[in-house]
């Protein structure tokens, strides 16, 4: 089954920069989009960043555009979320989420979802 | 950006209940538009795609409906592990946008 594990949140002072990571198995990795979501606390979801299979569209909300870098190693499994200049307004789970898109696909919905990393800014 | 709104944001029923969850968008989504349902402490789940496609695994007692600028989540016969906060989210215009989330709770 598909399995999305994330790791490297933590706390960080404003300003300053982290790098998420999330492992996938159970699932071709280099055939699927990945997302980062986030949800601040008591808060709904907001959406962060989307890679396609083959890392070669990235895309961003204006609230992130330009501080966070999404990037993928299909030969690793891995998705990364590199966060620069972070914002206290940045606290939040960040949930690394597989896309329902396969390959050139259009269809990125939320498909598979990991449990979530913690990203607090405070100084 | 696309703005959604879901109605009601708070909601009471009784397990075997039918209810019904809107979600307007503020420009038309064509039919890119899914539900997700939410527990606390736990990820987001996927329950509809594409407005009406039910993703596999999920019970068919949730349905979903509507194109355009309205949609809606029915979920029927209520069970005890249907309460929970469901959001919709649009995928036709970038940037991705969800609702701002809608509160089951068993009355």
């Amino acid at each position: 089954q598909v399995q999305l594990v994330e790791s490297g949140g933590g706390v960080v002072q404003p300003g300053r920069s982290l790098r998420l990571s999330c492992e996938a198995s159970g699932f071709t990795f280099s055939n699927y989009g990945m997302h980062w979501v986030r949800q601040a606390p008591g808060k709904g979801l907001e959406w962060v960043a989307l890679v396609t299979f083959d890392g070669g569209k990235k895309s961003y909300p204006d609230a992130v555009k330009g501080r966070f870098t999404i990037s993928r190693d299909n030969s690793k499994n891995t998705v990364y979320l590199q966060m620069n200049s972070l914002r206290v307004d940045d606290t939040a789970v960040y949930y690394c989420v597989k896309s329902l898109a396969y390959k050139m696909g259009s269809w990125h919905y939320l498909d598979d979802w990991g449990q979530g990393t913690p990203v607090t800014v405070s100084s | 950006d696309i703005q959604l709104t879901q109605s009601p944001s708070f909601l009471s029923a009784s397990v075997g209940d039918t209810v019904t969850i809107t979600c307007r968008t503020s420009q038309g989504v064509s039919s890119y538009l899914a539900w997700y349902q939410q527990k606390p402490g736990k990820a987001p789940k996927i329950l509809i795609y594409a407005a009406s496609t039910l993703q596999s695994g999920v019970p068919s007692r949730f349905s979903g409906s509507g194109s355009g600028t309205e949609f809606t989540l029915t979920i029927s016969s209520l069970q005890p592990e249907d309460f929970a906060t469901y959001y919709c989210q649009q995928l036709n215009t970038y940037p991705i946008t969800f609702g701002q989330g809608t509160r089951l709770d068993i009355k």
